[in-house]
């Protein structure tokens, strides 16, 4: 199994562009969770999926963040438009009753927003 | 208010040496405790997972204890490597809503 996996793995835009992060579940997971890492605040939830259905979206910071699950094996992670204060590293992960609910994690998409 | 605290923010131990993580948390209700290895550039690997029921748990040469009462969770590197040098996250689940709250992290280094 190649893990869950994320693209870009590193994306530098200038403030007011609009960005795309993806990734792709471990198949037969039917949880996926988006997660934003800076030094500051550390690891945040910002929104999770259950069956492609958004459950709780409360840690999407505006509505400058939007995030999308069309199936089972794919999902988006938008922001429109860009900040400096986005930069951070984005993570997905995903999990299901199969692996006990431990999540498993991406490699991560490093944003710099200049 | 749901919190995770860990201690201490870094550490800087010799190759062979054993170290102490420590986790307290105020979550409730608590569901599970959950300790993750975050090597630098990479997504956390998890190393253990504790209920409320168990008090230790060991993965190789990590083991992770768990007081319920106290609320206190510690993660104890035995015989350490240059490997273990990362970023450890002491993360607790709560029953109610299922949220996984998130601690700051331990940086270790491990020096030769």
């Amino acid at each position: 199994d190649a893990g869950v996996i994320q693209s870009p793995r590193h994306e530098v835009t200038e403030m007011g562009q609009e960005v795309t992060l993806r990734c792709k579940p471990i198949s037969g997971h039917d949880y996926l969770f988006w997660y934003r890492q800076t030094m500051m605040r550390g690891l945040e939830l910002l929104i999770y999926f259950n069956n492609n259905v958004p459950i709780d979206d409360s840690g999407m910071p505006e509505d400058r963040f939007s995030a999308k699950m069309p199936n089972a094996s794919f999902s988006t992670l938008k922001i429109q438009p860009s900040e400096p204060r986005d930069s951070a590293v984005y993570f997905c992960a995903s999990t299901g009753r199969a692996t006990n609910n431990e999540q498993f994690f991406g490699p991560g998409t490093r944003l710099t927003v200049l | 208010k749901n919190q995770v605290e860990q201690s201490p923010q870094s550490l800087i131990i010799l190759e062979g040496k054993n170290c102490t993580l420590q986790c307290n948390y105020t979550v409730s209700p608590f569901s599970n405790l959950r300790w993750y290895k975050q090597d630098t550039g990479r997504g956390p690997v998890s190393l253990t997972i504790m209920t409320f029921s168990e008090n230790t748990k060991s993965n190789g040469r990590y083991t992770a204890t768990l007081d319920a009462d106290t609320k206190q969770s510690s993660l104890h590197i035995t015989a350490s490597q240059l490997s273990d040098s990362a970023s450890y996250i002491c993360v607790v689940k709560t029953s109610n809503t299922g949220k996984l709250i998130f601690g700051q992290g331990t940086t270790l280094q491990v020096k030769p």
